[in-house]
């Protein structure tokens, strides 16, 4: 069964310093993909990042990075420059080759101006 | 392009009556499309799986004959929430992929269900 870690419900960061966000996750599939997804206050749901479990790579797009590392089943977002649009919830989420996308529980970010 | 939108947005319905909730793609075909529900501060839970043309497969613990999900066409899922109850009350996600996107779908607004 997969499962998802978000151990932080909420995290608070200044505007444009940069903040980590933690997620570990569980699979026995060796073929599988992990994502960020952001969900402001609108609900709607936004990829932020996907990370390929086969590439070795850490996914980067913009502002926002991964720290992908396969062996301690571990998936951080980080992101930079934090502005006030950041502020969301975040999603870490997995999906294996069934298509289902099992998500974390979420951490609230929170930008301080 | 991708874009997915629900209807209705919102639905207040009184208790035993029965909601009908759309999830479209606009721009493309989905062979796949999931349901998904959020309560309150919560995750996302999956609730079922449906394929165009064949019947949804629904999750552990999810009832499927509260739960009618049906996807006629490669455009367009419902999911029928029949005899609703306040505890059906919940924000309803669906999102959808294409068989050449296997590694993302996209999400539709989502649509909040208030059963009084």
């Amino acid at each position: 069964a997969q499962t998802v870690t978000q151990s932080q419900p909420e995290m608070s960061v200044q505007e444009a310093e940069t903040v980590t966000l933690s997620c570990t996750y569980d699979t026995s599939e060796s073929d599988y993909y992990l994502f960020w997804y952001k969900q402001p206050p609108s609900r709607q749901m936004i990829l932020v990042i996907r990370q390929e479990a086969y590439k070795q790579q850490n996914a980067t797009e913009n502002r926002f990075s991964v720290n992908f590392q396969k062996a301690a089943k571990s998936f951080s977002l980080k992101i930079s420059d934090s502005q006030l649009g950041d502020a969301a919830m975040y999603f870490c989420a997995s999906m294996n080759r069934d298509d289902k996308i099992i998500f974390g529980k979420g951490t609230r970010l929170h930008i301080l101006p | 392009g991708a874009v997915v939108s629900q209807h209705p947005s919102r639905v207040i319905c009184k208790s035993g009556t029965s909601v009908k909730i759309e999830c479209r793609s606009l721009d493309f075909q989905a062979t796949t499309m999931f349901w998904y529900r959020q309560f309150p501060k919560k995750s996302l839970m999956l609730m079922a799986t449906s394929n165009e043309g064949s019947k949804a497969t629904y999750e552990q613990g999810v009832e499927k004959d509260k739960f009618l999900i049906n996807h006629a066409s490669l455009t367009l899922s419902t999911l029928t929430v029949t005899s609703a109850h306040p505890e059906d009350s919940s924000f309803y996600i669906c999102s959808a992929r294409t068989s050449f996107t296997f590694n993302e779908q996209f999400f539709g607004p989502g649509t909040r269900l208030t059963v009084l």
